[in-house]
């Protein structure tokens, strides 16, 4: 079965530290990996989007990483802020497929 | 401009009940989306439409009905509402077709609706 799993839950860091949110997946043949942001009360914005021949992708201080022999992709974020703050979202395409599979996202909430 | 918009932005209403949300985009996208986002923040896709045409449907009540007038515009009727209709409906669009998941998707605000 095709599942997106995504740890932690939930995170809470203080502002200007870093921190990495994590997804594994089992989605074969896999397609591509993106990573969005979804503040409160709004809609998904994308971050990144990676094909299985990519390894990292920067989006100002977000990188995401993406391993596809182990199925697993992390999300950096550098020197948080405040507007950090919002649910990220780990979403895997099946190749040539219609399945687009969604995590249950991380709540990240950035403190002063 | 507002690149994807949706209306009503919230909708309370009764069981039993029929209504409509709206959605239009402004990209010139051919494709367009409607997801589920439950209580638990789980995404879900609903129905993608390509040039006015269904493309994805995924195991959705029949209740829910989309509707593409034009190629800008996707709307979802929803008949006979139920308590667990609750939820908050995002509107999207992209280029390319739908399973071309390498394109990229811009979504709307979102509809909460509350059904009581």
């Amino acid at each position: 079965k095709n599942q997106v799993e995504q740890s932690p839950q939930s995170l809470i860091i203080l502002e200007g530290k870093n921190c990495t949110l994590q997804c594994n997946y089992t989605v074969s043949p896999f397609s591509n990996l993106r990573w969005y942001k979804q503040d409160t009360g709004r809609g998904p914005v994308s971050l990144t989007i990676m094909t299985f021949s990519e390894n990292t992708k920067s989006n100002g201080r977000y990188t995401a990483t993406l391993d596809a022999d182990t199925k697993q992709s992390s999300l950096h974020i550098t020197a948080s802020q405040l507007s950090d703050s919002a649910s990220y979202i780990c979403v895997v395409s099946e190749k040539a497929g219609t399945a687009l599979i969604f995590g249950k996202g991380t709540t990240l909430s950035v403190s002063s | 401009d507002t690149a994807v918009s949706q209306t009503p932005k919230y909708l309370v209403t009764q069981m039993g009940n029929d209504k409509s949300i709206k959605c239009e985009q402004n990209l010139g996208h051919d494709t367009m989306y409607w997801y589920k986002q439950d209580s638990k923040k789980f995404l879900k896709i609903m129905f993608s439409y390509n040039n006015k045409e269904l493309i994805i449907n995924e195991t959705v009540p029949n209740r829910f009905s989309p509707k593409s007038p034009d190629k800008a515009h996707l709307n979802l009727h929803i008949n006979s509402l139920e308590l667990g209709d609750s939820a908050v409906y995002f509107c999207a669009s992209s280029q390319g077709v739908a399973g071309a998941w390498s394109y990229e998707q811009y979504f709307g605000p979102g509809t909460r609706l509350t059904v009581t």
